[in-house]
């Protein structure tokens, strides 16, 4: 079955370190996306790529990186530079021309 | 500011009563999105409306895009504990961006 996958599902990192949320997709879809998402504040956008070996910033993109080396594929890392990382991290995924987004799972980040 | 108002952002019903979620923007939607989701997982999209004055339904949950596409509304009828969750709008902030920005969600409880 086609889908997003998101691992893993929960995270500890310690201060100071780095950590890579994972997303792979297998729907062939162009664009993919990274959210945030905070209790009470819905989904505000960190990094999205709409081609292969191109991404843009989000809203909120300070503190993160992202890579896409592959169309399948599109990690993203959480450095040392996010003051407040402990959140629900969520990935999406569209096929250009086709408004329809499908997500991942999540994976729950806490800062311990 | 948030660009989409949820509102209400907590809402608790009886069991088989009719509830309303609302959906609003300052600015003209180029497509609008409603999905529901369950606490600490993704996104389960609903419907997609584009058109002004457009309605959709999917068994009893009915959405409706206003005629000046600046405002959403969804419908539920006869609420049932399956319905309960968090319900998220979301719209393009352009057209042909495929960036969506969401709403801050409703939570939606129901009582036996």
């Amino acid at each position: 079955d086609g889908g997003i996958t998101q691992s893993p599902k929960y995270l500890f990192r310690k201060e100071g370190q780095n950590v890579t949320l994972s997303c792979e997709q297998n729907l062939n879809h162009d664009a993919m996306y990274w959210y945030r998402q905070d209790p009470g504040q819905g989904l505000r956008l960190i990094y999205y790529s709409q081609i292969v070996n191109d991404f843009q910033k989000g809203d909120i993109a300070e503190g993160y990186s992202v890579s896409r080396e592959k169309k399948e594929s599109f990690p993203l890392t959480v450095t040392s530079a996010q003051k407040n990382p402990t959140a629900f991290y969520l990935c999406a995924s569209s096929l250009r021309g086709d408004y329809g987004y499908t997500f991942g799972s999540g994976t729950r980040l806490t800062v311990v | 500011s948030q660009e989409l108002e949820q509102s209400p952002q907590s809402l608790i019903v009886q069991e088989g009563k009719n509830l309303t979620i609302n959906c609003t923007s300052s600015k003209t939607l180029y497509g609008l999105y409603w999905y529901k989701q369950k606490y600490g997982e993704g996104l389960i999209f609903l419907m997609m409306l584009q058109k002004g004055g457009e309605e959709k339904s999917h068994e009893k949950i009915t959405a409706k895009l206003d005629e000046k596409k600046q405002q959403s509304s969804l419908h539920i009828t006869a609420s049932q504990p399956s319905h309960a969750g968090i319900y998220l709008c979301g719209a393009d902030k352009m057209w042909g961006a495929q960036k969506l920005v969401f709403g801050q969600g409703t939570r939606l409880t129901i009582n036996p």
